[in-house]
């Protein structure tokens, strides 16, 4: 399959402001996205999903924008908070499989 | 309520040996999914199932055995432990296939072969 890579593999944050992890995918083919989010000694959590036809999705201070052209997609947290600290994963679907990127560890500073 | 549940959390055991980690959704999800992943959190799907059928195989060691005796219980066995496997394994289900449904990931096993 093909590669699904972060741009940083690490960001820190202040409280209270946004937050932009960033995912760079290579296979132009490939129809959904998902962020998901992973806290230490837990399992992935989705947190939003957007499909290759829509350039923007919003959920609960959360947007997903997704740049075909470029192939790149990025998770935009608002009002980030001490709770966000985590390793978020984007995962690619091309074809009938499902492809993560490395993470990125999202440590936000009180 | 857990929804997705693993068992056991911890493994610690030798090369060699055969091991079994168990998991469980209460859901009602018709697809059940293993990952592994590494010590540097890169995360890949190893196994699907659609009411206990076998529906994605990724490049796996014929050592890993999933097993599926109900659609809500799928279980991996593990023959022949080698220290590349030493991984955190999770468990993962969603209300149908394609991955264009939720997945709801357990809390992961940790295995660690010595």
């Amino acid at each position: 399959g093909e590669s699904v890579g972060l741009h940083l593999p690490t960001l820190s944050v202040q409280e209270g402001d946004n937050s932009i992890i960033n995912c760079a995918y290579s296979n132009s083919a490939s129809d959904y996205f998902i962020w998901y989010k992973q806290e230490s000694g837990k399992g992935p959590q989705f947190i939003i999903d957007i499909r290759s036809n829509m350039d923007k999705r919003q959920g609960q201070r959360v947007t997903v924008l997704l740049n075909k052209t470029v192939k790149h997609l990025s998770l935009q947290i608002a009002a980030t908070q001490p709770g966000d600290s985590a390793v978020y994963f984007c995962a690619e679907k091309e074809a009938n499989n499902l492809f993560f990127g490395t993470g990125t560890r999202l440590t936000v500073i009180p | 309520d857990t929804a997705v549940s693993q068992t056991p959390k911890y493994l610690v055991t030798q090369m060699g040996n055969d091991k079994s980690i168990k998991c469980e959704q209460n859901l009602g999800h018709d697809t059940m999914y293993w990952y592994k992943q590494d010590s540097k959190k890169f995360l890949k799907i190893m196994f699907s199932y659609n009411n206990k059928e076998l529906i994605i195989n990724e490049t796996v060691p014929n050592r890993f055995s999933p097993k599926s005796p109900d659609k809500a219980h799928l279980n991996l066995h593990i023959n022949s432990l080698e220290l590349g496997d030493s991984a955190v394994y999770f468990c993962a289900s969603s209300p149908g296939t394609g991955f264009f449904y939720e997945q709801y990931f357990g809390p992961g096993t940790r295995l660690t072969v010595t």
